[in-house]
C-alpha cells in the first residue's frame, strides 16, 4: 500500500485560505468516503481535525473543512492563524481493515 | 476520562522483540477498533494495524506480516502490539488511537529505540 501524496510544504499570511491535497487512488481516498485529516505540533500526539471526508469533530474550529474529489481529498484552512502553524496527516481507509496514510505537509504561517 | 495510556520508554538491542501496552480508560474498551501508527524522528505517520478489541480480529499492514502480533486483554482494558526481530528502522515512537468517527483519541506515544 502506497502512502498518498500530499504536498510537502504549504505557507500563507495570517487571515489567508490554504488548501492542502492529498491523492490517493480509486482503493482509498476515490473509493470510501473515510478521508480524515490530523494536525501534529511538534513532540504531540497528532489531533484529529477532519473525519469522514467533511466531518469536524467537537471542538474544532468551523475555519477547518474538508472535500474530496475523485482520488483527491483536500483540508482547507481558512483565516490562518499562527496557532495553525503544524504538520498535516491526511489518512483514508483502503478496504479489508487497511488504512493509509499521507506522507504529510508542513504548514508554515508567516 | 476518556484517555489511553501507553506503556513507558524502551530500549532494545537488534533482534529482540519489543511489547508496547495501550491501556483504554473512560469508555467501553470493545466498542471502538484500536490502530497502531508509529512515526521515527522526522518522518511521517506509518500505519501498522487494525484491531477489533470486542472480536479479537486484527489486520496488519503487509510491511509487517510475519513481525507484528496485536492482541487484547478485555478484562483490565489493554490492547497490545508486540514487533519481533527489530532493527534500527524499527526507531519510533509508536502510538495506539481509537477509531470511531476517525481516530479521536490517542494514546501518548511509546518511544522505542533499537541500538546495539
Amino acid at each position: 500500500q502506497s502512502a498518498l501524496t500530499q504536498p510537502r510544504s504549504v505557507s500563507g499570511s495570517p487571515g489567508q485560505s490554504v488548501t492542502i491535497s492529498c491523492t490517493g487512488t480509486s482503493s482509498d481516498v476515490g473509493g470510501y468516503n473515510y478521508v480524515s485529516w490530523y494536525q501534529q505540533h511538534p513532540g504531540k500526539a497528532p489531533k484529529l481535525m477532519i473525519y469522514d471526508v467533511s466531518e469536524r469533530p467537537s471542538g474544532v474550529p468551523d475555519r477547518f473543512s474538508g472535500s474530496k474529489s475523485a482520488n483527491t481529498a483536500s483540508l482547507t484552512i481558512s483565516g490562518l492563524q499562527a496557532e495553525d502553524e503544524a504538520d498535516y496527516y491526511c489518512c483514508s481507509y483502503a478496504g479489508t481493515y487497511n488504512f493509509v496514510f499521507g506522507g504529510g505537509t508542513k504548514l508554515t504561517v508567516l | 476520562q476518556v484517555q489511553l495510556v501507553q506503556s513507558g520508554a524502551e530500549v532494545k538491542e537488534p533482534g529482540a522483540s519489543v511489547k508496547v501496552s495501550c491501556k483504554a480508560s473512560g469508555y467501553t474498551f470493545t466498542s471502538s477498533e484500536i490502530i497502531w501508527v508509529r512515526q521515527a524522528a522526522g518522518q511521517g505517520l506509518e500505519w501498522m494495524g487494525w484491531m477489533n478489541p470486542n472480536s479479537g480480529y486484527t489486520n496488519n499492514a503487509q510491511k509487517f506480516q510475519g513481525r507484528v502480533t496485536m492482541a487484547r486483554d478485555t478484562s483490565i482494558s489493554t490492547a497490545y502490539m508486540e514487533l519481533t526481530s527489530l532493527t534500527s528502522d524499527d526507531t519510533a515512537v509508536y502510538y495506539c488511537a481509537r477509531n470511531r468517527e476517525g481516530l479521536q483519541l490517542w494514546g501518548q506515544g511509546t518511544l522505542v529505540t533499537v541500538s546495539s
